[in-house]
Parts: structure tokens; C-alpha cells; sequence
């Protein structure tokens, strides 16, 4: 069994939408979940990171984490065309590098 | 703001090759990592260092090395390229927090085209 599973989308939306990108884990020793958007041509950025089970919101995101069920959720309310970009989830655990899931490819149409 | 700069954006080179990138950070991080990105595979590790001069396998590390002689500067070499080896290539840089919550910055990125 992979460690992260995300679906890979695409996924395409009306502007205005609320959005839902999912990620499932496997290890329970995952600490830290984050999620990084991913422009074209760019590099990952960090965009939400948090530690306990529950809800973090910044503006309009809303990164969601359930531990018991092993699943992290990222909502994107209002969506805008400017969000369209790759979303990687990411796992850290103690002293090893983050596990990264493979992205789900977002467009927001205006 | 942190700076990773990777030196090339785009690099076109011939099978057999050996083939240098070049990372470097402005914000004194301990930690540096390189990643390669492709479709349907996502971001897969290759190499990563904690300090200078200490360097640590990732989960793809065949085909390449890395040099870390400074602190700011980590390079990935592929010895020998070969096409299977097509990608686009990724550094980052952190500083080490405690339980790993650490937070990557991560560069532009270099396409690397092996032909």
C-alpha cells in the first residue's frame, strides 16, 4: 500500500466554486500535514500546514485533518481563476524527509 | 524572502553526458533536497543532506550523486545521462524543526531533456 494516495484530476471548476482536494495516508506515525500549491513552471510553495485533527483556516482555505480515518482535505472556498495550479499534499514524520502526495491538477474557469 | 536559485531553467543534453545542477540558498538552511517531478509519478526524492559534506539516499538515488561542499550549495550530478533520466528537476531548502515540522522552499526547477 503507497503511503499517500491523491487523486491526480484533473480538475476543472466554474469560478466561484467550492473546491475539495483529498489526500489518504497510511502511516499513523505522520505528525505535521501541509499542503504546497504548484504553479506552472514553478516550484511547489508551502500554502497550509497544521498538527492536530480539526480545522485550519487562511482566508479562503480551510485544510482539513481527520486522524482516526487517516485523511486531510483542502477546501477552496469562492474559487478563483488565479487558483488553478497543482496541490500536493505532504506528510512529515520526526527527523525524515516530508512524503509528498503525487498532486491533483486544478482549473478554476472564469 | 528564502532564494533557492537552481542555475538553469531549461538544459538539453546528449546520452552519456555527465551533467551538473547547481542549487544554492540565501537563508543559511541546514537541510537541502533534491527532488525530479514527473507526470503521474509526482515528486520523488533523490538525494538529501542535513549538514556540509553529509549526504543521505533518497528513494530514487540510482544514476545520480551529490555534492554538498558548502553550506549554501548543493549539486545533484548525473554521472553518465541517459533518456530514462528526462525530467524536471527540483531543489529545496529548510531549516530542521523539531518532530518535522519543517517547511521546504523549493526553487524553479530545471527541465533537463536527455536525447
Amino acid at each position: 500500500q503507497k503511503e499517500v494516495e491523491q487523486d491526480p484530476g484533473p480538475l476543472s471548476v466554474p469560478e466561484g466554486a467550492i473546491v475539495s482536494l483529498n489526500c489518504t495516508y497510511s502511516n499513523s506515525a505522520f505528525q505535521y500535514f501541509m499542503w504546497y500549491r504548484q504553479y506552472s513552471r514553478k516550484g511547489p510553495e508551502l500554502l497550509m500546514y497544521t498538527y492536530s485533527s480539526g480545522n485550519k483556516e487562511d482566508g479562503r482555505f480551510t485544510a482539513q485533518v481527520d486522524k482516526s480515518s487517516k485523511y486531510i482535505s483542502l477546501f477552496i472556498r469562492d474559487s478563483q481563476p488565479s487558483d488553478s495550479a497543482t496541490y500536493l499534499c505532504a506528510w512529515a514524520s520526526g527527523n525524515t524527509p516530508l512524503v509528498f502526495g503525487k498532486g491533483t491538477r486544478l482549473s478554476v474557469i472564469a | 524572502d528564502v532564494k533557492v536559485t537552481q542555475s538553469s531553467r531549461y538544459l538539453v543534453k546528449r546520452t552519456g553526458e555527465k551533467v551538473f545542477l547547481e542549487c544554492v540558498q540565501d537563508m543559511d538552511h541546514e537541510n537541502m533536497f533534491w527532488y525530479r517531478q514527473d507526470p503521474g509519478l509526482g515528486l520523488r526524492l533523490i538525494y538529501f543532506s542535513y549538514d556540509v559534506k553529509m549526504k543521505e539516499k533518497g528513494d530514487i538515488p540510482e544514476g545520480y550523486s551529490v555534492s554538498r561542499e558548502k553550506k549554501e550549495r548543493f549539486s545533484l550530478i548525473l554521472e553518465s545521462a541517459s533518456t530514462n533520466q528526462t525530467s524536471m528537476y527540483l531543489c529545496a531548502s529548510s531549516t530542521p524543526q523539531s518532530g518535522g515540522n519543517e517547511k521546504l522552499f523549493f526553487g524553479s526547477g530545471t527541465q533537463l531533456s536527455v536525447l
